[in-house]
């Protein structure tokens, strides 16, 4: 049973461009979350996903972020026009149908804009 | 929204000693999980535990649910324990969204 992957692991950008993050889950989760975790803090919660669905978005996810899971199995993270406030760590989760609360974290995605 | 508090934030311990980390959240809650997060910033699960007591080795945690919090015990600490500990819950009143809100974690320091 592999974990969650995430990819890229390190991601570092200039002010201004799109980046593009992936992550897959567990096989057969069917619920994914992203979140992010900025230095000294727990992870916040930014989006969810019930199969293909978005669900839920945070008010932390501003309008140049947008998040995909287009055939309900990986998904993908973009921000476009990144700032120096993106740079954080993008954790990606998923939990099964038998058991939705109990999540399963990636390795994250650690972001820094320069 | 739910408030989560860690507490301690810091603590340093010699290798060998037992610690306890407490997590006080502020609403009802249908999950609470444990994780301790790597260097790497890997979160690891240790405990699904809404309720009760659970053991895993050297560590074990209880939730009080009607009381609203949870503790980690972590008995003969090792070098490898150290890294920062988190307690995440969902509440009762996330609907279907079972996002998980954290607490500011705390950071555990074993010395050799």
């Amino acid at each position: 049973d592999t974990g969650v992957s995430q990819d890229p692991r390190h991601k570092i950008t200039k002010r201004g461009q799109n980046v593009t993050f992936r992550c897959d889950p567990i096989s057969e989760h069917n619920r994914l979350y992203w979140y992010r975790q900025t230095l000294g803090q727990g992870p916040e919660f930014l989006t969810y996903f019930q199969n293909e669905a978005q669900l839920e978005k945070s008010r932390l996810l501003s309008d140049r972020f947008s998040a995909e899971r287009p055939k309900g199995s990986f998904s993908t993270l973009e921000i476009q026009r990144t700032e120096q406030g993106d740079s954080a760590m993008y954790l990606c989760a998923s939990s099964p149908r038998d058991s939705p609360y109990e999540q399963y974290f990636g390795p994250g995605t650690r972001l820094t804009v320069t | 929204g739910i408030q989560v508090e860690q507490s301690p934030p810091d603590l340093i311990l010699q290798e060998g000693a037992n610690s306890t980390l407490r997590c006080n959240f502020s609403d009802s809650v249908n999950n609470l999980q444990w994780f301790h997060q790597n260097p790497w910033g890997q979160l690891i699960n240790l405990f699904y535990i809404p309720s009760g007591t659970k053991q895993n080795g050297r560590l074990s945690a209880t939730t009080v649910a009607t009381e609203r919090y949870s503790l980690l015990y972590i008995s003969s600490s090792q070098t490898t324990d150290s890294g920062v500990y988190f307690c995440a819950v969902t509440p009762h009143s996330g609907g279907s969204n079972y996002k998980l809100t954290f607490g500011k974690g705390t950071l555990l320091t074993v010395n050799p």
